[in-house]
């Protein structure tokens, strides 16, 4: 079975631009959240989304954005790139939304210059 | 006062012993620990949860649950140089759906 999915792996932004990550969560997964994780520190939430509806939001600006599609994957949109938006980016994905079995991809790690 | 704290480490700990890893959390109203595991550069990865006071145990793992202290804790019996990883502490409030991490204690097993 296919894990969760996150691409690209690697990304190199320049300030100002902005950049599209996608996840695939695992299949028959309904619920995909994204974490921003800055070295040193604990994965930061952004959003969680649950049978493509957002059911939560964390306390990052309006810059970034997400949406479910319809096959439960999910992008994560950030505009206007700052040299602090460098980190790693973790989808998560759970049957549901109690996160019991949250299982999180390998992650996307952007650097902004 | 953070909402989720761990001490950062590193832990070193020799093969073969009792790895004893602890997390305080803020918030009366959270009701869901969970322990991750994460090697360097990698994503993190359920070690395990639990929502109840006292104790879970799963192979060489052992959570541990205070309410009232508000505490929670990971055992790691006979450690391994495998074990060498950040565990990271997170917490879930009621019903919201996101959790709430510390920032990670550094373990490192001694052969």
């Amino acid at each position: 079975d296919a894990g969760v999915t996150q691409s690209p792996t690697h990304l190199i932004k320049t300030r100002g631009q902005h950049v599209t990550l996608r996840c695939s969560p695992i299949s028959g997964h309904k619920s995909v959240s994204w974490y921003q994780q800055v070295l040193g520190q604990g994965p930061q939430f952004i959003f969680q989304y649950y049978e493509k509806e957002e059911r939560g939001r964390g306390n990052f600006p309006d810059r970034f954005s997400a949406r479910q599609f319809p096959n439960y994957s999910s992008e994560l949109n950030v505009n206007a790139l700052l040299l602090g938006d460098s980190a790693l980016y973790l989808c998560a994905s759970s049957f549901d939304d109690t996160l019991t079995g949250y299982t999180f991809g390998s992650g996307t790690r952007l650097t902004v210059v | 006062q953070k909402e989720v704290e761990q001490n950062s480490g590193p832990l070193s700990v020799p093969e073969g012993a009792i790895a004893s890893l602890n997390c305080t959390y803020s918030d009366r109203g959270s009701q869901s620990f969970f322990w991750y595991r994460q090697y360097s550069g990698k994503s993190p990865e359920l070690i395990m949860f639990i929502y109840s006071n006292g104790d879970k145990e799963d192979g060489r793992f052992t959570a541990q649950l205070n309410k009232a202290s508000q505490y929670v804790s990971l055992l790691i019996r006979d450690s391994q140089p495998s074990d060498s990883a950040t565990y990271l502490c997170a917490v879930r409030r009621g019903s919201n759906y996101q959790l709430i991490w510390g920032a990670g204690t550094k373990l490192i097993i001694k052969p």
